[in-house]
């Protein structure tokens, strides 16, 4: 099985901030990556896919990139709704399966 | 509006049974995979299994695999999660999502629609 690991667990931010995550595979996923938002109670949305696609209505202040091993989730200037955790999944082979995620807390 | 909604979750003993279900409906059901995820409380996202549209092709977690089916009704645009032999460990909310693209889990695929979930809690 592929593992992801994301980076890091947990990050403190403010409304306006830069915001990185990162995201490594245990072996080459080319770009076959998908970013999720998850807020409390809800289930997760896409916000990314192929490393670098926006998915259709997600803000612009959200883009990803990488491919291979290594892959970021930048967030530029962080809105309130932004507060949520964030999680990578590779698309390259089965069983897909989802890094631990990262919280963007206050 | 493409809108998937999950049921069929509740309390249920070790090594018991339960039948989730997952109705679709806003688009082909029939053309698209479609996957359980689950989330263990406090935990992160496990993908399940999946199924393709046509019922011909499947793929299932090795921690399931022997006691969870997954199945669908295209002409009920219903899937469902068939679980046997359930374990402290399959506490979770069971998430029903759709592969994004039509007909294939393959090249840059995600699940771009999620439905609210279904808690299953697993206790003596």
């Amino acid at each position: 099985d592929i593992q992801m690991t994301q980076s890091p667990s947990s990050v403190f931010a403010s409304v306006g901030d830069r915001v990185t995550i990162t995201c490594r595979a245990s072996q080459d996923i080319s770009s076959w990556l998908a970013w999720y938002q998850q807020k409390p109670g809800k289930a997760p949305k896409l916000l990314i896919y192929d490393a670098s696609t926006l998915q259709s209505g997600v803000p612009s202040r959200f883009s990803g990139s990488g491919s291979g091993t290594d892959f970021t989730l930048t967030i530029t200037s962080l809105q309130p709704e932004d507060f949520a955790t964030y999680y990578c999944q590779q698309a390259n082979s089965f069983p897909r399966t989802f890094g631990q995620g990262t919280k963007v807390e206050i | 509006e493409a809108q998937l909604v999950e049921s069929g979750g509740g309390l249920v003993q070790p090594g018991g049974s339960l039948r989730l279900s997952c109705a679709a409906s806003g688009f082909t059901f029939s053309s698209f995979w479609m996957s359980w995820v689950r989330q263990a409380p406090g935990k992160g996202l496990e993908w399940v299994a999946n199924l393709k549209g046509d019922r011909s092709d499947m793929y299932s977690a090795d921690s399931v695999k022997g006691r969870f089916t997954i199945s669908r009704d295209n002409a009920k645009n219903s899937l469902y999660l068939q679980i046997n032999s359930l374990r402290a460990e399959d506490t979770a909310v069971y998430y029903c999502a759709r592969h994004r693209i039509v007909g294939s889990i393959w090249g840059a695929d995600a699940f771009d629609i999620w439905g609210l979930g279904t808690m299953v809690t697993v206790s003596s």
